[in-house]
């Protein structure tokens, strides 16, 4: 499998812009998680999926920001308009979840996996 | 408020020594805790799970305990190496859901 595919590695936009990033996950996975990391902040959730559907996007900041996952394979979050603050790398996740996922015989446990994020600047 | 607490600090030691990185929260009461690594420009990399009811996990040079009283977890590389530098991430999971809270992460470096 080739891991969590995240697109694109690297952007840069002008204030007010519309930003899309976009998310694979590994395949077989229900659950999947957006991140944003900073030097101040660390790695805070934004939001995340389990079997497509929000389960808590109560660390999204603010109705700029906006996720959806339409199928299982494939996951956006948008920001409209961004803004400088926005800066920073996002990253994707996802793992397995559910009763299976906790037992002490399942070899993955609920591990999330990364992708290799993209990194937004604002300008 | 909830907290998870590492060391801030840059953690030096010496090749071989062994490297002990600390993990405390506040307020939660994780079903179990999972310890990550993180290279720069990369994401970060699951290394370890340890559940409530355990006291001690262990994966090769790797070993994590978890002090529910504490509310405290040891991260320990025993006979360190230079490619163990990077950094540390502690995460939670509490009640019945998989939602991950990351500690702030300690940075390793490991020098000759």
């Amino acid at each position: 499998d080739a891991g969590v595919i995240q697109s694109p590695r690297h952007e840069v936009t002008e204030m007010g812009q519309e930003v899309t990033l976009r998310c694979k996950p590994i395949s077989g996975h229900n659950s999947l998680f957006w991140y944003r990391q900073t030097m101040m902040r660390g790695l805070e959730l934004l939001i995340y999926f389990n079997n497509n559907v929000p389960i808590d996007d109560s660390g999204m900041p603010e109705d700029r920001f906006s996720a959806k996952m339409p199928n299982a394979s494939f996951s956006t979050l948008k920001i409209q308009p961004s803004e400088p603050r926005d800066s920073a790398v996002y990253f994707c996740a996802s793992s397995f979840f559910g009763t299976f996922a906790r037992s002490r015989d399942f070899p993955y446990q609920e591990t999330q996996y990364f992708g290799p994020g993209t990194r937004l600047l604002v300008l | 408020s909830q907290k998870i607490e590492q060391n801030s600090e840059a953690l030096n030691i010496q090749e071989g020594k062994t490297a002990t990185l600390t993990c405390n929260y506040t307020n939660y009461s994780p079903a179990y805790l999972q310890w990550y690594r993180q290279d720069p420009g990369r994401g970060p990399v699951f290394l370890l799970l340890i559940r409530e009811n355990e006291k001690e996990k262990r994966k090769e040079r790797l070993k994590v305990t978890f002090d529910t009283t504490l509310k405290q977890s040891l991260f320990h590389i025993t006979a360190s190496q230079p490619a163990d530098s990077a950094t540390y991430l502690c995460a939670l999971v509490t009640g019945g859901g998989n939602k991950l809270t990351f500690g702030t992460g300690t940075q390793l470096k490991v020098e000759l």
